[in-house]
């Protein structure tokens, strides 16, 4: 089946300490997001990627980065944790084509950041 | 700004009973208006989604909604909930000048025995 794979699916990190999460999409779709969901809120928007075009939002830290090295993989780097940076973080992937400025997004299953 | 608004934040309905979630959003032009679902833990599920056309789109697990444009709503509805519907229900729209999806703020959905 066609999905969107997040990994890994829990991380631990150390206050301070960088840490990767990896996601990962099987249907081809160009856009690929990435969202930090913390306990009893909504998905709050961090970036996208349109192709190989980034789009940051705003009010994302600096300290969130983001890799798409080709159309299936997309990284999300935290230089330097903190507490306030514990979260759910979610992947999405869309395909928008043929000038389309909308169309639903694929949710992965998420992970789960502890800094301690 | 758009904007999405789920007034419920905490919803308990009896196992076998209706259910609806209510959703508004406030976009000038047509909407496209999304209900997805998460289970603890999970990342969000769509159950449904409306782009144009006609206003009561089904979805899955028994789910539907309807689109009314007098009301600026677009609520969740089942007929009879089952316990594993228990999740909490994000109702989500784009429209306007943004190309970023607007989630509102959710509902806790809890199913009693």
């Amino acid at each position: 089946d066609a999905m969107v794979i997040q990994n890994p699916r829990y991380q631990v990190t150390q206050f301070g300490k960088p840490v990767t999460l990896s996601c990962s999409q099987t249907l081809n779709h160009n856009v690929m997001y990435w969202y930090q969901q913390k306990s009893s809120q909504a998905p709050k928007l961090l970036f996208h990627y349109y192709d190989k075009d980034f789009n940051n939002e705003a009010d994302t830290p600096d300290n969130f980065q983001s890799r798409r090295p080709n159309t299936s993989f997309c990284f999300l780097d935290i230089r330097s944790p903190g507490l306030g940076d514990a979260a759910m973080y979610l992947c999405a992937t869309s395909r928008l084509a043929g000038g389309m400025r909308y169309n639903e997004q694929f949710f992965g299953p998420g992970t789960r950041l502890t800094v301690l | 700004a758009q904007s999405v608004t789920q007034p419920d934040i905490h919803i308990t309905v009896s196992e076998g009973a209706s259910l609806e979630l209510r959703c508004n959003y406030s976009y000038g032009a047509t909407p496209y208006l999304f209900w997805y679902v998460q289970s603890p833990g999970q990342g969000l599920q769509l159950l449904l989604k409306y782009f144009s056309g006609d206003t009561l789109v089904q979805g899955i697990k028994g789910f539907e909604a309807e689109f009314k444009r007098s009301q600026s709503s677009f609520n969740l509805r089942k007929p009879s909930v089952h316990w594993s519907d228990a999740a909490e229900y994000f109702c989500a729209g784009y429209g306007g000048a943004t190309n970023k999806l607007i989630f509102g703020t959710g509902t806790l959905l809890a199913v009693q025995p």
